[in-house]
């Protein structure tokens, strides 16, 4: 079983509509949890953070945390064609430095 | 303020040369993080540096090593390189006592 997962999709959405992707992890000592945004031929962006459990939001996107069920999820809402990317699901599984677990990622494609 | 710097950005080596790749870090910042990004393996931890010192190190064999200096800039060394080597190599730095990272350009390095 892998660390992180992630669907690879393509997870195709129509613009305007919301996307969302999902994450599950294995170790429950994980503190926390990222969203990373990275398009063809770039670098990862980091889009968004989340460190307890709920919702979080940031402009048009939501990230929720469950650590009960082991899972992060990402909100895109009005999903326009500058998201279509690869959405990566990072995990940091200790407590003391930075080691940040990836998912394999999610590639998404907003068709105008 | 500036982001995370990486020099060179692309690299052609031969198999059995050894490359080094630098990485300067977000002003303030004193941890940096190596990961290596392939399309088989994804993202993947190779170390991370705080204060000149290793904090976290990824399963990777000893011909990759790295060092931090006193102003945070950190150099990643491959010796003995491989055609598996051939990948970007990302690195992140972060806030003392924050987790979250934030990604430079990379190196795309090239093994032939």
């Amino acid at each position: 079983q892998k660390e992180v997962e992630q669907n690879s999709g393509p997870l195709s959405v129509p613009e305007g509509a919301i996307a969302s992707l999902n994450c599950t992890y294995s170790d429950r000592g994980s503190q926390s949890f990222f969203w990373y945004r990275q398009y063809s031929g770039k670098s990862p962006e980091l889009i968004m953070s989340i460190y307890s459990n709920g919702d979080k939001e940031d402009g048009r996107f939501t990230a929720q945390l469950n650590k009960a069920s082991q899972y992060v999820s990402l909100l895109i809402r009005d999903s326009q064609p500058s998201d279509s990317a690869t959405y990566l699901c990072a995990v940091n599984l200790w407590a003391a430095g930075n080691k940040l677990t990836f998912g394999g990622g999610t590639r998404v494609l907003v068709k105008p | 303020k500036a982001g995370v710097t990486q020099t060179p950005r692309y690299l052609i080596k031969t198999r059995g040369q050894q490359v080094t790749l630098s990485c300067s870090p977000i002003s303030g910042h004193r941890s940096v993080s190596w990961y290596q990004q392939t399309p088989g393996q994804g993202l993947q931890f190779l170390f991370e540096y705080f204060s000149e010192t290793q904090r976290n190190k990824g399963n990777f064999p000893g011909r990759f090593s790295g060092r931090q200096f006193s102003n945070s800039r950190s150099e990643m060394n491959v010796s003995t390189l491989e055609l598996g080597d051939s990948a970007l190599y990302l690195c992140a730095s972060s806030r003392t006592g924050e987790s979250e990272q934030y990604f430079g350009p990379g190196t795309r390095l090239t093994v032939t």
